[in-house]
């Protein structure tokens, strides 16, 4: 089962910054936080990933808070581009452990 | 570079049939990755291969069965299909197995099996 809790559906304006939380509560010291997200149609996509300083690429910034217990993925200037389902996901920080799936949110922005 | 590449991309078949799914991982990847997502789920780990070996397999059955090639491709086989096998299969591809260092997993775009 996976290790998150997320909200199931979620709306921004296009162009607003859309935060995304994520609840994680048992998440274990050596275990990392991830994000993917899934355009209809398409396969998962990579985001970004974090232990517990905040992260930022070009696609989007995570901030983990200081327990650990939770975070936020944040999409600064959301584009229509940018609806999709989005999945957190904790893991092991080694790249071939398996990716534990929830239902993710469903993030809609709207013009 | 091309990334992930799956075949096909639709396929029907009937319950009881067998059926396989064929994956090409990112160049310079050695490691494939299979998962299944049913409608509104998120998908599900079924198996992983590297050096043409399963390494790690999810809570599926026996029915479910993969190969790795040497040039790392794999292929998903599906025997005595349920109407319960309906759903989207997608592999992904990664490398460095053996390494500790994180590399992100590519997915292919899937394939969409409809058992009726």
């Amino acid at each position: 089962d996976a290790k998150t809790t997320q909200p199931t559906s979620m709306d921004c304006a296009e162009g607003r910054a859309a935060n995304l939380p994520c609840n994680h509560s048992t998440i274990s010291g050596n275990e990392y936080v991830y994000w993917y997200r899934q355009i209809h149609s398409q396969g998962p996509q990579y985001i970004i990933h974090g232990l517990k300083n905040n992260e930022t690429n070009e696609m989007a910034s995570l901030i983990i808070t200081e327990d650990r217990k939770s975070s936020t993925l944040i999409l600064p200037h959301a584009t229509l581009r940018d609806t999709a389902v989005y999945y957190c996901i904790v893991r092991v920080h080694s790249g071939n452990t398996p990716l534990v799936f929830g239902k993710g949110t469903r993030l809609s922005v709207i013009a | 570079d091309a990334g992930v590449t799956q075949s096909p991309t639709h396929l029907i078949k009937t319950r009881g049939q067998q059926v396989t799914l064929r994956c090409s991982p990112k160049s310079g990847h050695d490691t494939v990755s299979w998962y299944q997502q049913a409608l509104g789920q998120g998908p599900q780990f079924i198996f992983q291969y590297y050096e043409e070996e399963e390494r790690q397999r999810g809570n599926f059955p026996d029915r479910f069965s993969g190969h790795q090639f040497p040039n790392y491709s794999s292929e998903l086989n599906v025997n005595a299909l349920l109407l319960g096998d309906s759903a989207l299969y997608l592999c992904a591809s990664s490398r460095g197995y053996r390494d500790r260092t994180f590399y992100e997993q590519y997915f292919g775009p899937g394939t969409r099996l409809t058992v009726t």
